[in-house]
């Protein structure tokens, strides 16, 4: 089985910190995401990696910032932490295209 | 701009009948569709995917059905179970690295 781990179930930081958001998946995919839910937005892509080393912005980039130096992990960051950053923050990893997508368990962020 | 839609935002269904999910998309480059089921607290899990050269895909319970030219897929759950209540996201991909995700809809299941 496929295991996508994040470093936190739940969060709490204060606006102006840097949060680090860590995820590690057991599988060997050269694919990785961060995502965000927010109630009645579904969810929308932060950042992406397609391979070690590389990234690209998905739709909401802004006060984000990511890291992936070795195939099983990628980081996300949180630059100067807002309240408008409180959210569910999702994981992901894949193999190759076309294939699904497998998520971690999510991590609760409460930005005060 | 929502590329994937889900119009309804829940649905309630009684045990032992179906349930169907439909799901609309706006970009005609989409050619991979899948469902995941999502309880709270928990990440979504993949639950069934069909690609744009078929309009059908079955599995158990399960089976999504395509329609290119309406652009509009739908998910038929039969017959619904308890453990069905769940919130489902409906997504979507071209032939890049990125899935576009509906907002879902919560499916309460009546004993």
């Amino acid at each position: 089985d496929v295991k996508v781990t994040q470093s936190s179930r739940y969060l709490v930081k204060r606006t102006g910190e840097k949060v680090f958001l860590e995820c590690v998946q057991d599988m060997d995919h050269e694919n990785m995401f961060w995502y965000r839910q927010d109630p009645g937005l579904g969810l929308r892509l932060i950042y992406f990696s397609y391979d070690v080393k590389m990234k690209e912005k998905g739709d909401i980039p802004e006060g984000y910032s990511v890291s992936r130096e070795k195939k099983e992990r990628f980081s996300l960051i949180l630059e100067s932490a807002s309240t408008n950053q409180t959210s569910m923050y999702l994981c992901a990893s894949r193999q190759a295209l076309p294939g699904e997508q497998y998520f971690g368990p999510g991590t609760r962020l409460t930005v005060t | 701009d929502q590329q994937v839609k889900q119009n309804s935002p829940s649905l309630s269904v009684q045990e032992g009948r179906i349930s169907i999910l439909n799901c609309d998309y706006t970009n005609s480059m989409f050619d991979y569709f899948l469902w995941y089921k999502k309880y709270p607290a928990e990440g979504p899990t993949f639950l069934i995917s069909i690609s744009s050269i078929k309009d059908k895909n079955e599995d158990g319970r399960f089976t999504v059905f395509l329609n290119k030219s309406a652009k509009h897929l739908s998910l038929h759950i039969v017959p619904s179970q308890p453990g069905d209540s769940a919130v489902y996201f409906c997504a979507a991909s071209a032939t890049d690295y990125k899935l576009s995700f509906g907002a879902g809809t919560t499916v309460t299941v009546r004993a």
